[in-house]
């Protein structure tokens, strides 16, 4: 079994909607992040959200973290072309290696 | 600040050889991480040092791999021989701290013929 599981796998919007990424877990954990990775480049952090968080807030990023749900969510408000990337959320249990999901894939059409 | 930098960018080889990536952490980052994407699947962490041992090492596939960190600055990760299979995005990651963000590397693509 895997952690970290990203639904939906790939979501296409329209310049200036919401786009909302979920993301579900299997195990405790110590912290959950979410990077951006665009076509051929590496991946950048977006946000840490620790488990005793529930909710944070980062420019048009907000990431919600239900520990009893075991899922997080990440949505981006009023979305641009430049958001077009991949998203993973990575999960950090005792060892501090990120546990990542398979991503999704969001498409942002100007 | 210059970021985490690995070289190279691609690198292409025949099965059965060898081949070394280099990875470059931002100056003072103590924590140095490997992670591999192979096609299709998820990203998987690798290893783990801070400064130059080896914390956790329990995402190495096998004895093919082989990771340094000398010095404790930039650290080597040598596949050898290659496998087909050994194909993908191989990234390496720093932080401070060991519970802080990490910060990536654009990661070096491996093709394996």
């Amino acid at each position: 079994s895997q952690q970290g599981e990203e639904d939906p796998q790939a979501l296409s919007i329209q310049e200036g909607e919401n786009a909302t990424m979920n993301c579900s877990y299997k195990t405790s954990i110590n912290n959950l992040q979410w990077y951006r990775q665009n076509s051929g480049r590496g991946l950048v952090h977006l946000i840490l959200i620790r488990s005793n968080e529930r909710e944070k807030h980062s420019g048009r990023l907000r990431v919600t973290l239900d520990t009893s749900k075991k899922s997080s969510s990440l949505l981006i408000t009023a979305s641009r072309a430049a958001d077009t990337a991949s998203y993973f959320c990575a999960t950090v249990r005792s060892s501090y290696k990120l546990i990542f999901g398979s991503g999704t894939r969001l498409l942002v059409r100007p | 600040e210059a970021g985490v930098t690995q070289f190279p960018s691609h690198s292409v080889i025949e099965k059965g050889q060898t081949v070394t990536l280099r990875c470059d952490p931002i100056s003072g980052h103590d924590n140095l991480y490997w992670y591999r994407r192979v096609m299709g699947k998820e990203i998987k962490f690798l290893l783990h040092f801070v400064k130059e041992s080896k914390q956790d090492e329990s995402g190495m596939p096998n004895n093919r791999f082989l990771a340094e960190r000398t010095g404790g600055t930039y650290s080597t990760l040598k596949v050898q021989p290659a496998e087909l299979e050994d194909s993908g995005v191989y990234f390496c990651a720093s932080s401070k701290l060991a519970t802080g963000e990490q910060f990536f590397g654009p990661g070096t693509r491996l093709t394996v013929l």
